[in-house]
């Protein structure tokens, strides 16, 4: 059974600009989160989607987007970037009946 | 944003061994979960507990749930050097559409010397 994936794996970006990046849960996991993780603040909660429906929400600025499809999949958006933004986004999905998570390998994001 | 208090935050063993770790917060959880992370890699999860005082292995991994649901420990025995990675505990609230949502502690970061 494949695991999470996400893509891309690597991307630089400048401030101002905006980024998406995907995650594909494993199959059959209908729930998917997001998390922020920093050096300096460790992993944070983003938010999660489950039948596309946004289910919980961290405390991020309103910069920070996402959506779920019909198939499961999940993006996030972050719009206007700041230095601050650059970080290891991960992405996580889980069956519903269960409160563990499976993490993909995330998003390595650097903000110039 | 909160996080759960991780001790140790780093450990340096030799390998064989035992390593003790643990968690605590202020607020109640219904769940604990223990990760592993690797460079350039997410967290795997190790272990999950899902009652007050439950008692869980997994190989060479042992965590427990807290009786007062506030706190968890993780003990490794017998190190060995592919045990070297950053060990988080997450707290998630009651179920439903929290179960999404965990709450990380620190990290602890295990060096193993062979």
């Amino acid at each position: 059974k494949a695991g999470v994936t996400q893509t891309p794996r690597y991307l630089i970006k400048t401030r101002g600009q905006q980024v998406t990046l995907s995650c594909s849960p494993i199959s059959g996991h209908r729930s998917v989160s997001w998390y922020q993780q920093t050096p300096g603040q460790g992993l944070q909660f983003l938010f999660e989607y489950f039948s596309e429906t946004q289910r919980n929400k961290g405390n991020f600025p309103g910069r920070f987007s996402g959506r779920q499809f019909s198939n499961s999949r999940s993006e996030m958006n972050v719009s206007t970037l700041e230095l601050g933004d650059s970080a290891l986004y991960l992405c996580a999905s889980r069956t519903t009946n269960t409160g563990e998570l499976f993490f993909g390998e995330g998003s390595r994001l650097t903000v110039l | 944003g909160q996080q759960l208090n991780q001790s140790p935050q780093s450990m340096f063993i030799q390998e064989g061994e035992d390593v003790s770790m643990n968690c605590t917060s202020s607020s109640i959880f219904n769940t604990w979960l223990w990760y592993k992370q690797e460079p350039g890699e997410g967290p795997v999860l190790l272990i999950a507990l899902y009652k007050a005082g439950e008692l869980t292995s997994n190989g060479r991994l042992t965590a427990q749930f807290g009786i007062t649901r506030k706190d968890s420990f993780l003990n490794i025995s017998a190190s060995i050097p592919s045990d070297v990675g950053i060990y988080f505990c997450a707290g998630q609230d009651a179920g439903g559409t929290s179960y999404g949502k965990l709450t990380f502690g620190q990290g602890t970061i295990l060096t193993v010397h062979p």
